[in-house]
């Protein structure tokens, strides 16, 4: 069955740099988009990007552009996400996704991984 | 900034059927862009219920249904059971947002 199984909690201070992981598995991890969704608490979804594990190609929301960076290691099939200068406002779940296809669903997400900026 | 707006709670008794709209503009959902609908059970991520407007993933009842019409959706749960009791998100995709998909604002069910 398709999992993807994210990197444990975080708490950073602000300024610091964020690094999250996501490991595929269950089908083959080029074939399809990784999205990231992130969360905060009482809110709804936020999506931040995508990123193509096959070209290496990103795509990143406006908001988040000049601050976050998708790669991946396909040897490993392992999406990665990191975020730069944090904020208190980043302080939220982030959730990586498997999208279906060009404007497709999301149709597998990752546990999700809370991540807390405090000073 | 909201893109697509949401009621933010809905209600109703075990068996009734409840409805909720995801309003867009002529960017969005008015343009013809897919509208997809997830559930999410307090404490967990969400979850895929409808994708493409209307079609049902495997395993998701047919209890569950959404429809497109001009620049709104609607997402309908019939014979509402306890275990609906969750938030629910519309997204699409916004072509003035730099190639962006959004989500909606959330909808609270909750089962009397």
């Amino acid at each position: 069955q398709v999992q993807l199984v994210q990197s444990g909690a975080e708490v950073k201070k602000p300024g610091a740099s964020l690094k999250v992981s996501c490991k595929a598995s269950g089908y083959t991890f080029t074939t399809y988009d990784i999205h990231w969704v992130r969360q905060a608490t009482g809110q709804g979804p936020e999506w931040m990007g995508w990123m193509n594990p096959k070209s290496g190609n990103t795509g990143y929301a406006r908001k988040f552009q000049g601050r976050v960076t998708f790669t991946r290691d396909t040897s490993i099939t392992t999406a990665y996400m990191e975020l730069s200068s944090l904020r208190s406002e980043d302080t939220a779940v982030y959730y990586c996704t498997r999208g279906q296809g060009f404007l497709g669903s999301l149709d597998h997400w990752g546990q999700g991984t809370l991540v807390t900026v405090y000073s | 900034q909201t893109v697509l707006t949401q009621p933010p709670s809905v209600s109703g008794a075990p068996g009734q059927r409840v409805t909720i709209s995801c309003t867009g503009s002529s960017s969005n959902i008015g343009a013809g862009y897919d509208v997809h609908w997830y559930q999410q059970l307090p404490g967990t991520a969400p979850k895929l219920l409808i994708s493409a407007t209307s079609n049902r993933p495997s395993g998701v009842p047919d209890r569950f249904s959404g429809s497109k019409s001009g620049t709104s959706a609607s997402l309908a749960i019939t014979g509402l059971q306890a275990d609906d009791e969750a938030d629910y998100y519309c997204q699409s995709y916004d072509d003035r947002l730099s190639g962006s998909r959004v989500f909606g604002t959330g909808t609270k069910v909750t089962v009397l």
